[in-house]
């Protein structure tokens, strides 16, 4: 699987936009960028993943890079409960290969 | 609703004595996995099982057994605990082909 560079922190105001980058310049073809997060020691929950198109669901828009070597997860109106670890992963489906999670970004939602 | 359950969500027990955490999924996935986290160290992978019967090792298995007799069961168990396996653990399953993955609310083991 690639390797995966985020920032270790970021802060967000509280209604703004929350955009969260995600560098994976060694992403190879058929490698899905996925995006989790984990609050505070709760099991981290799934939050959106794409191959090369822009996703948008009820929680998060994936924007990725035409060359697909980074990536932004959106959240357009933070809240404080989303204050938490954002992971960033790149891997093949489908395959025996573990889902790695790195060390993520510590978003902090500020009133 | 769809989830991964597992029990206990707390445990505190004394080294040497054999322990199981239950871990259940209602989606009926085939992958299943065992994980712990520790400070620093991020989320490491223990067990995982692809299917009823074929369980393999992950990045660190040692002290550790698991079983998959049932599909929606995945135990983990600890023969003979230690204090370096003080730890929080979290079982998930994984959904076929889209591989979004389900995690469990964790389970925070102390062996003293």
């Amino acid at each position: 699987d690639a390797k995966t560079t985020q920032p270790t922190s970021m802060d967000c105001a509280e209604g703004r936009a929350a955009n969260l980058p995600c560098n994976h310049s060694t992403i190879s073809g058929n490698e899905y960028v996925y995006w989790y997060r984990q609050i505070h020691s709760q099991g981290p929950q799934y939050i959106i993943h794409g191959l090369k198109n822009n996703e948008t669901n009820e929680m998060a828009s994936l924007i990725i890079t035409e060359d697909r070597k980074s990536s932004t997860l959106i959240l357009p109106h933070a809240t404080l409960r989303d204050t938490a670890v954002y992971y960033c992963i790149v891997r093949v489906p489908f395959g025996n290969n573990d889902m790695r999670f790195g060390a993520g970004t510590r978003l902090t939602v500020k009133p | 609703e769809a989830q991964v359950t597992q029990n206990p969500r707390y445990l505190i027990t004394v080294t040497g004595k054999k322990l199981t955490v239950t871990c259940s999924q209602n989606m009926n996935h085939e992958y299943m996995s065992w994980y712990r986290q520790d400070p620093g160290l991020g989320l490491r992978q223990i067990y995982y099982s692809m299917n009823v019967e074929v369980t393999d090792k992950g990045d660190v298995p040692e002290g550790y057994k698991v079983s998959r007799k049932e599909k929606r069961n995945f135990p983990l168990i600890l023969e003979s605990p230690s204090p370096n396996q003080t730890s929080l653990y979290f079982c998930a399953s994984r959904t076929r082909p889209q591989e979004t993955q389900y995690f469990g609310p964790g389970t925070r083991l102390l062996v003293l």
